[in-house]
This record gives structure tokens, C-alpha cells and sequence, in this order.
């Protein structure tokens, strides 16, 4: 079963515009992280965010996360036509054993 | 690029025949995890391989079964395919002391017909 679960599915915005991605999930964590996926490709690493931190930048990256409310979100500022791709949160909980458990991810649409 | 490669890209099977997808780590990492990914779904968790050991498995029949080598390169087999097995399947190699650091391969698209 999915960990987490993002909130769109789908957005579809312009370049120049910010794009916002939610993700609740289940069950305690330690760190929880977004990865990136091109046209059904491998998985890129985008940022990890500890429990005890409430935001963290990296770029145009934004994440914040809300322990009590178990959700995170992912913001990308200024997007561009090659941010156009899928985008996942995962966690492998309180065990570090990095079986990470992926929601169904938000597909973004960026149009030039 | 990760440095993590996978074999064959594509491939097609038919229905109940047997098939073996292989996975080469980043250098320097002992801990192989390898994910199914069906078609507007996330990854799911098969397996995941520590020092050639396998040390944790997901929701998936016996059929789905792994190795790895000394050289910490992996190999996932799935027997007796079924339709519902066409997905991409995704390998990604970790250092044994930080394995939630995930470093993904390409992936290997599987359809079964």
C-alpha cells in the first residue's frame, strides 16, 4: 500500500509561475524525501527533509513539513518548461532501512 | 547520472515465461533495493539486497527473487510472468551506513503479452 499520497494528480500551469505539490502520509517518519521522474525514467533525488526540520530550500526548491499534520509539500518557484515531469514524496518510516514506500505522485505540467 | 546502470532497457516476454533483469550499483555501495512501477503509479517496494544478503521484501509472490554478487551487482527473476508484471522496474543502490540515500538506475520497461 502507498505511504504517501500527493495532492494534485495533475497541474498543469505556464512557465514563470510557482507550482505547489502535497503529500500526507501514514505512520511516523524520520526523514521524508521528494524525488523527480522523467517520462517514465529513473528516479531523480530532489531533497530530504528531517523530522525535526519544518523547511528546507535547495534552488528553486522549496519543502516544508508538517509532522502533526503527517504532510509535506514540495514548492518550485519560477518553474520552467524542463520541470515538466512526475514528482514523488517516499519514506521509510522510523526504520532507516531505506524500503521507501511512495505515494502516486503529482504529474506537472509546465507549458512555455 | 547516478552511475547506477540496468539491463536491458525495454524487453517483451510472453505470459509464463521467466525473466531476469540485472542492476549494476554506484561504486562503493553494498545495498541494492529494486522497485516495480506500474504504469501513473508510484514505485513499489520488491526487495532489497545487503551484502548479498536479502534484507527485507515487499508484497510479492516467491516468483519475484534476487541476488547479488560480490561485486554488489544485482539480479531481479521473475518466473512465471503475468500480464499484471508488465511495469518499469527500477533498481537503486545505497552506502550500507545511510541505505534511505537511494540512488536510481534507468529502469528496465518489462510488457508482458
Amino acid at each position: 500500500s502507498q505511504q504517501g499520497e500527493e495532492d494534485p494528480q495533475a497541474l498543469s500551469i505556464q512557465e514563470g509561475e510557482n507550482a505547489t505539490m502535497n503529500c500526507s502520509y501514514k505512520t511516523s517518519i524520520n526523514n521524508l524525501q521528494w524525488y523527480r521522474q522523467n517520462s517514465g525514467r529513473g528516479l531523480v533525488h530532489l531533497i530530504l527533509i528531517r523530522s525535526n526540520e519544518r523547511e528546507k530550500h535547495s534552488g528553486r526548491l522549496r519543502v516544508t513539513l508538517d509532522t502533526s499534520k503527517k504532510s509535506s509539500s514540495l514548492l518550485i518557484t519560477a518553474s520552467r518548461a524542463a520541470d515538466t515531469a512526475s514528482y514523488f514524496c517516499a519514506t521509510d518510516g522510523t526504520s532507516n532501512t531505506g524500503k521507501l514506500i511512495f505515494g502516486q505522485g503529482t504529474t506537472l505540467q509546465v507549458k512555455p | 547520472e547516478t552511475g547506477v546502470t540496468q539491463s536491458p532497457t525495454h524487453l517483451i516476454k510472453t505470459r509464463g515465461q521467466q525473466v531476469t533483469l540485472r542492476c549494476s550499483s554506484q561504486s562503493g555501495h553494498n545495498t541494492v533495493s529494486w522497485y516495480q512501477q506500474a504504469l501513473g503509479q508510484g514505485p513499489q517496494f520488491i526487495f532489497q539486497y545487503y551484502r548479498e544478503e536479502e534484507n527485507g521484501r515487499g508484497n510479492f509472490p516467491p516468483r519475484f527473487s534476487g541476488l547479488q554478487f560480490p561485486n554488489y551487482s544485482s539480479e531481479l527473476n521473475v518466473n512465471a510472468l503475468e500480464l499484471d508484471d508488465s511495469a518499469l522496474y527500477l533498481c537503486a543502490s545505497s552506502p550500507g551506513s545511510r541505505k534511505n540515500e537511494q540512488y536510481f538506475g534507468p529502469g528496465t520497461r518489462l510488457t508482458v503479452t
